[in-house]
């Protein structure tokens, strides 16, 4: 199996201030790689897929890239609703693998 | 608008059949562009992809899980199911349901599933 790292596995930051998520895959996955937030109680929502793609209606604040073995996704100017949990997950072989995930949370 | 529900018991004892149905609404099952997938989440915890189905039935298993899983899909009803056996608190989690469009794009809500006698 793939093994997806994410860090940092916490992050404090306050409204306005741009961040960045780190992924990394335990082998080259190419760009296949996705972003979900969850919030809590609530199902993942799909931000992006092949590691830089939108999903529609999700607003252009986020912003992913890497290809390979690194990847980040980056969320400029923090909202109060951006504050959640994010998980990246590599669909390149079966099994599909998720990160641990990130907390984000306001400072 | 396309929906996902899950349903089925929120309580199965230890070395017990846990069994969910995931109903699809707003969208065929049967489209050729989609799989569908089971991913679980333990309270407090990450996510652990179970598995996926095309309607065709055509499957795959994440092989941690493979030896107690089945994944089956009923086109007349629009439904796809999860079969676990031997379960046991370890099982216990939130049971997502999900179409698999290259990634997970839909969900259904999640239902808890505890495992206790």
């Amino acid at each position: 199996d793939i093994q997806m790292t994410q860090f940092p596995s916490s992050l404090s930051a306050s409204v306005g201030d741009t961040v960045t998520i780190t992924c990394r895959a335990s082998q080259g996955i190419s760009n296949y790689l996705a972003w979900f937030q969850q919030k809590p109680g609530k199902a993942p929502r799909s931000l992006i897929y092949a590691a830089s793609s939108l999903q529609s209606g999700v607003p252009s604040k986020f912003s992913g890239s890497g290809s390979g073995t690194d990847f980040t996704l980056t969320i400029n100017s923090l909202q109060p609703e951006d504050f959640a949990t994010y998980y990246c997950q590599q669909y390149s072989s079966y099994p599909r693998t998720f990160g641990q995930g990130t907390n984000l949370e306001i400072k | 608008q396309l929906q996902l529900r899950e349903s089925g018991p929120g309580l199965v004892k230890p070395s017990e059949t846990l069994s969910l149905t995931c109903t699809v609404s707003g969208g065929s099952i049967s489209s050729s562009d989609y799989y569908w997938a089971w991913i679980r989440q333990p309270p407090g915890k990450g996510l652990e992809w179970i598995g996926a189905i095309y309607y065709s039935g055509s499957t795959y298993y994440n092989p941690s899980l493979k030896s107690r899983v089945s994944i089956s899909v009923d086109t007349s009803k629009n439904q796809f199911s999860l079969k676990l056996n031997s379960v046991t608190a370890a099982d216990t989690a939130v049971y997502y349901c999900a179409r698999d469009f290259v990634v997970p794009d839909f969900w259904g809500q999640g239902t808890l599933v505890t495992v206790s006698s």
